[in-house]
């Protein structure tokens, strides 16, 4: 497929559980961003990975997050020791990034939902 | 930072009306704004956005309208079909050298009755 594939599509865990939830972007997108999505709370940012730069990690809420981003290419978002409140689904999206081709538009994943009990 | 106010939360409208969501921003530096739709278990998709060099922007049946002196901005849906049923997007972001992140609004729930 040539959209944003993100997995597990659904994942239950226990409270203080890790959880790892994968995104695999468009080839070629050098832009990745993580989003958290709430009932009622819209899109949450999270962090953003642009080429090789460091990333903008400034919507982690907790350093219980952490992302990374191997190879330009696939992305990995990790929650330590889940909590209750990091029930939500998790959505990544890809762009161009800044190039000259660069539209703005983002490219979602149907998301990951997370559920901590 | 940027920060974004989305009305109403909810709305409900027969089949051939017309929608508006509105919304507003805060960072005077944001140049573009996009819309995005949300269906039932999907990720948002693009339907339309406006940079700040102009005034309003229009495909078939949506449209956005943009103030930059007021800072806010609107999407227009005419003729409403039940297939627009979703939850709408609006976001800004600010791009020319700086970060390129959109902040979203909280969202719109459109109920379109047949």
């Amino acid at each position: 497929g040539a959209g944003v594939s993100q997995s597990p599509s659904n994942k239950v865990t226990e409270k203080g559980k890790d959880v790892e939830l994968r995104c695999d972007p468009i080839s070629g997108h050098t832009a990745l961003y993580w989003y958290r999505q709430s009932l009622g709370q819209g899109l949450e940012f999270l962090i953003y990975f642009q080429g090789n730069s460091a990333p903008d990690k400034s919507g982690l809420p907790s350093d219980r997050f952490s992302a990374e981003r191997t190879g330009g290419s696939v992305s990995t978002l990790t929650i330590q020791r889940t909590q209750q409140e990091d029930s939500a689904v998790y959505l990544c999206a890809s762009s161009s990034g800044s190039s000259g081709r660069y539209t703005g538009e983002l490219f979602f994943g149907e998301g990951s939902r997370l559920t901590v009990l | 930072g940027e920060n974004v106010e989305q009305h109403p939360s909810t709305l409900s409208v027969q089949e051939g009306d017309s929608a508006v969501i509105k919304c507003t921003y805060s960072d005077s530096a944001s140049n573009y704004f996009p819309w995005y739709k949300q269906e039932l278990g999907k990720g948002p998709q693009l339907i339309i956005d406006i940079r700040s060099n102009v005034g309003e922007k229009k495909d078939q049946r949506i449209a956005v309208t943009l103030n930059k002196t007021a800072k806010h901005f609107s999407l227009h849906i005419t003729e409403t079909q039940p297939e627009d049923s979703a939850v709408y997007f609006c976001a800004a972001r600010e791009g020319s050298g700086g970060s390129y992140i959109p902040t979203f609004g909280r969202g719109t729930s459109l109920i379109v009755h047949p």
